[in-house]
């Protein structure tokens, strides 16, 4: 079956720097994604969402990219803090979904000082 | 606020014996949806309601069951069939349709057999 994947599962970033997380998917389609946080011990929380009609979104320190052409969605956070650590899930919904999403298995970030 | 709660937080479950999750919530959503959780895996779902007194099994839905009696409330037993309970559970909720607000999840309950 069609699923969401990432490439890296642990991501280590000094405080401060940008970090990048990436994400693959394979659905063709999918046309509407959405990253969440994560923290221990806690559900996952909403950070930004992209539709399929845009390549690009930012919101605070966030920016989300997607490149359809070859079904890569990624998430930069801009100065990194130490808040910041958790478990990024990339997921994605398809046209052909009434409302259940898909959701990839999730990259840790780890902030170091 | 509007939220979607679930309890409790923790849970030890003996052998043979069935428990019950809770999840309510109160953000009028029409779908709700049970995950669970394994450490280095992704989401995976359990059961799912799009409306009351109507729900689907997900990809992992033996050894579950559910009910949907309220718009509000999707409670998720896990059975004595379940052979491998331990794990962290997630309810979730959201608009049924294509709003695109995604799901709201509550807090999670960490289900430990003991």
């Amino acid at each position: 079956g069609e699923s969401v994947g990432l490439h890296l599962p642990t991501l280590s970033v000094q405080e401060g720097d940008n970090s990048i997380i990436n994400c693959a998917y394979s659905n063709s389609a999918s046309d509407y994604f959405i990253w969440y946080k994560q923290e221990s011990g806690k559900g996952p929380q909403f950070i930004i969402d992209i539709r399929s009609n845009m390549d690009k979104r930012q919101g605070q320190r966030v920016t989300v990219l997607l490149n359809k052409t070859v079904k890569h969605l990624s998430l930069q956070i801009a100065a990194t803090q130490p808040g910041d650590s958790a478990v990024y899930f990339c997921a994605e919904l398809g046209t052909d979904s009434w409302g259940k999403f898909q959701f990839g298995a999730g990259t840790q970030v780890v902030v170091t000082p | 606020d509007g939220g979607i709660t679930q309890s409790p937080k923790y849970l030890f479950r003996k052998e043979g014996q069935n428990v019950t999750l809770s999840c309510e919530q109160n953000l009028n959503h029409d779908a709700m949806y049970w995950y669970r959780q394994d450490p280095g895996q992704g989401l995976r779902l359990i059961y799912y309601s799009q409306i009351v007194n109507d729900f689907q099994k997900g990809d992992i839905a033996e050894g579950y069951s559910v009910s949907r009696e309220k718009k509000e409330s999707f409670p998720l037993t896990v059975t004595s069939a379940q052979k491998n309970p331990t794990a962290f559970y997630l309810c979730a909720s959201s608009m049924f349709d294509r709003t695109g607000y995604g799901y709201t999840f509550g807090s999670g309950t960490r289900l430990t057999v003991v």
